[in-house]
């Protein structure tokens, strides 16, 4: 069946560090691929998606770009800030019609100051 | 507008016991859902609701979780009777039909002991 695999954590960069957290995917057809996030004590939030190949979806400086050669959807951001201290979840759609979502294990990030 | 509205925030329960979880989706959003977050993992389907049919219950350990979704708004997930693994954060999200995604509820956490 479809699954998400993230690179595992915990990940604790300094503030403005460059940070990169892996995600590779198996689905049949196309999915569409997400990136959610999740702050302590808060529900998951959408950060950022792309629903085709070479498609990048960007929010709040965070980047990743849909590459199915490679089958990846690796979340990126320049210069990360204390408050970007969260768990990070990539995620796809599994089937066309139910949306329904199917995510990696999550990697959390700590960042000090 | 309003989020996800989930109730209670916390629950403590012994095993063999009983819970109910609520969720009040966004409204004019026809699709609910219900995940399982055990702790250290991505969160799992369970449910997946059109309106107050029932699109995807594949996941749903049936033996001991229901869930209904009176009048297309409101829903309920039960647990009846409780294990130890089932300890977990439940999650409810909704979305519209249009792909745009879903916006998750704060949760539930639930401890069984």
């Amino acid at each position: 069946g479809n699954s998400v695999t993230q690179m595992e954590g915990p990940v604790t960069l300094s503030e403005e560090a460059f940070l990169t957290i892996n995600c590779t995917y198996t689905a049949t057809g196309y999915p569409s691929l997400f990136w959610y996030v999740q702050y302590p004590g808060e529900g998951l939030q959408l950060l950022l998606k792309a629903t085709k190949a070479d498609d990048k979806g960007s929010n709040k400086g965070f980047e990743a770009t849909y590459r199915k050669e490679t089958t990846s959807f690796h979340l990126e951001k320049g210069s990360v800030q204390v408050s970007d201290s969260a768990v990070y979840f990539c995620a796809l759609s599994d089937r066309v019609g139910s949306e329904k979502l199917v995510f990696g294990k999550g990697t959390k990030l700590t960042v000090n100051p | 507008e309003a989020g996800v509205a989930q109730s209670p925030r916390y629950k403590i329960i012994e095993k063999r016991q009983s819970v109910a979880f609520w969720c009040n989706p966004i409204s004019g959003h026809a699709t609910l859902y219900w995940y399982q977050q055990i702790l250290g993992q991505g969160p799992k389907l369970l449910i997946q609701f059109q309106n107050n049919g029932v699109v995807d219950d594949s996941q749903l350990p049936k033996d001991r979780f229901s869930a209904e979704r009176l009048k297309g708004v409101d829903s309920t997930l039960k647990i009846q009777p409780a294990k130890l693994e089932d300890s977990a954060v439940y999650l409810c999200a909704s979305s519209l039909d249009s792909g745009a995604g879903y916006t998750f509820g704060s949760g539930t956490r639930l401890t069984v002991v």
